[in-house]
């Protein structure tokens, strides 16, 4: 199957400071993206789907300024986390749709571990 | 995109089938059912999807029933790495919301 990488995979951050996730589609070529974040023992919660060139659509309640995506081209989006506090702990998961086949399908990153102290 | 229902949970011998149902009523014509688990701490890993039709791949096999109102995942040798949470979900071919509901936790005993 496809790949989608992120990076980092782990990164520990003071409060105050802003984060940058990138999430790259290796063999595909993305026509949506999509952001996630995960608290222990829940289900995966959809932040912001993005389009290539495109701004983010943002799901109700997340903070569009405090969660910034960029999807500047078909194999890549970040996802930067400003002025990040303990709250915003948390495993961040890309995922990235494209065409493979007949169908579209979608991939998912491994995932990030934020940990803001 | 339709929501889906899965059960919370749900134990299976190693070495027997593993039944997954999930009920997606509201799925419409266009909408694929896609499959994917979670294994603690990684991101989701795709296992299978159709349309209408039933699909078998190396992983498992998706049975969707003739209305598409609901459909089963079926792993046919349980191992115990099979363990996990796995995720029903429904997709448009447009480019739609993509969202999880709770998925079943799978627990493939020896």
């Amino acid at each position: 199957g496809a790949v989608v990488s992120q990076h980092p995979s782990w990164v520990i951050c003071k409060s105050g400071t802003s984060v940058k996730i990138e999430c790259r589609s290796l063999d595909f070529q993305a026509t949506t993206m999509f952001w996630y974040r995960q608290f222990p023992k829940q289900s995966l919660m959809l932040m912001a789907t993005s389009n290539e060139g495109s701004k983010a659509t943002y799901e109700q309640g997340v903070e569009k300024d405090k969660f910034l995506i960029n999807h500047a081209s078909l194999t890549l989006s970040t996802l930067t986390v400003t002025s990040a506090h303990p709250e915003d702990s948390s495993f961040y998961i890309c995922s990235a749709r494209g065409r493979q086949g007949m169908t579209d399908t979608q991939y998912f990153g491994p995932g990030t571990r934020l940990t803001v102290l | 995109d339709a929501k889906t229902t899965q059960p919370p949970s749900m134990d299976c011998a190693e070495g027997r089938a593993a039944n997954l149902p999930c009920n997606h009523s509201t799925i419409s014509g266009n909408e694929y059912v896609y499959w994917y688990r979670q294994i603690h701490s990684q991101g989701p890993q795709y296992i299978i999807h159709g349309l209408k039709n039933n699909e078998t791949n190396e992983m498992a096999s998706l049975i969707i029933t003739e209305d598409r109102k609901s459909s089963t995942l079926i792993l046919p040798h349980a191992t115990l790495r099979d363990t996990a949470v796995y995720y029903c979900i429904v997709l448009g071919t447009n480019a739609g919301k993509s969202t999880f509901g709770d998925g079943t936790t799978l627990t493939v005993k020896p």
